[in-house]
This record gives C-alpha cells, sequence and structure tokens, in this order.
C-alpha cells in the first residue's frame, strides 16, 4: 500500500515564474487536500477536492493559484508569478471520505528566489 | 486564527521520562487528530480521537478528550531519543466539512 507522493520534493524559482506541483493520493481515496506551511507554523489549509470537484477553497488561495484533479486521482497546484511570500511547504494529504484520518505526503519545499 | 493551540511551545526531557502535550480549541468538533512531524519532513498522523469519545491509546501514546473544556492532551509515556519531533493536534469541526485546522505545535525534544 502506497502512500501519498508528491513531486518535486524541492523546488527553487526565481520570482516572477510559474510552478506547478503534483501529488499522487493514496488509491481509492476520493479526497484530497492541499495546505501550505510555514516555517515555525501549522500547516494551512488551502482547498481540498472530492473526487474532481473542488469544494473549498481558502482565502489564502489567491488568484495566482490553481489548483485541478481533473480525473479525480492525482491533483496539480500552479503558482504563476510566484512571489518571495510563496516561499512554503507545500503539502498534500488524502482520505477515504470526511470526518476519517487525512494521510499526508512528504511535501513539495518551495523557495522562491 | 489558528483554531488549536499547543502548549507548552518546547518541551525538553531525558529519554524514558513521560511526555505531556495539550490542545485546546475554539468551536465544536467533529474530530480531533495528532500527528508527528520530524524537521523539514511531511505530517505523520499518530490517533484520530472523535467528539463522543474520550480517551484512545496506541502504543506509548495515550490522547484524551475533554469537548467541555475542549482541550485534548497527548502523552508519550517511556519516551525515546527517536520521539524529538514537532507535534501538532488538528481539529475537524462540524461546519468546515473537512478542511483540518492546525495549532502552532509543540516542540518535544528528548535528550538521550
Amino acid at each position: 500500500d502506497t502512500g501519498v507522493s508528491q513531486d518535486p520534493r524541492h523546488k527553487i524559482t526565481k520570482r516572477g515564474q510559474n510552478v506547478t506541483f503534483r501529488c499522487d493520493p493514496i488509491s481509492e481515496h476520493n479526497r484530497l487536500y492541499w495546505y501550505r506551511q510555514t516555517l515555525g507554523q501549522g500547516p494551512e489549509f488551502l482547498t481540498y477536492f472530492q473526487n474532481e470537484a473542488q469544494l473549498e477553497k481558502s482565502r489564502l488561495l489567491s488568484d495566482r493559484f490553481s489548483a485541478e484533479r481533473p480525473k479525480g486521482s492525482f491533483s496539480t497546484l500552479e503558482i504563476q508569478r510566484t512571489e518571495q511570500g510563496d516561499s512554503a511547504m507545500y503539502l498534500c494529504a488524502s482520505s477515504p471520505r470526511t470526518w476519517e484520518t487525512q494521510y499526508f505526503g512528504p511535501g513539495t519545499r518551495l523557495l522562491v528566489l | 486564527s489558528q483554531q488549536g493551540e499547543e502548549d507548552p511551545q518546547a518541551l525538553s526531557i531525558q529519554e524514558g521520562e513521560n511526555a505531556t502535550m495539550n490542545c485546546s480549541y475554539k468551536t465544536s468538533i467533529n474530530n480531533l487528530q495528532w500527528y508527528r512531524q520530524n524537521s523539514g519532513r511531511g505530517l505523520v498522523h499518530l490517533i484520530l480521537i472523535r467528539s463522543n469519545e474520550r480517551e484512545k491509546h496506541s502504543g506509548r501514546l495515550r490522547v484524551t478528550l475533554d469537548t467541555s473544556k475542549k482541550s485534548s492532551s497527548l502523552l508519550i509515556t517511556a519516551s525515546r531519543a527517536a520521539d524529538t519531533a514537532s507535534y501538532f493536534c488538528a481539529t475537524e469541526v462540524r461546519v468546515s466539512g473537512s478542511r483540518l485546522t492546525f495549532g502552532e505545535g509543540t516542540q518535544l525534544t528528548v535528550n538521550p
């Protein structure tokens, strides 16, 4: 049973560039979540999907952020025109249904120079 | 604002001692989950306790939940150096549907 995987694990980019992260949830988990974590803080919710439908977005998810889950399996999170304030760990999690354990991937660490 | 607040922010103990971390939250919850995070790594799920449960055990871990006080505690018994990590509580609230709201964590250091 494979866990949640994320790619890439690390990304360094220059301010103004676009970046895209990928998350592969645990097989048959229909709920997928994105969180962001900055140094010394707990993770903060960004958005979640049930199958291919994006059901909730945090106000943290500005217009420069977009997330998709086109076939209800893997998901991508794109950040356009990156800013230094976007530097953080981006975490993906999945769960089989509501009110159940969310299993987290290893995260993608983004550094915007 | 953060739903959960952990206490203490940092805890340093000797190997073999017990470690207790507390979490308080503000609104009614459906469940509360504890996670561990080693430096720079992803979150590892430890225990989920539902709002109608008062205590759960898993190996050396014991979690309690007091919904009247809106608080939870995580006890790690007979600590080991490998338990050194940050510990987070996260709540899943009734009205939000699915999101987890995390506290800022407790940094536990277990000295050999």
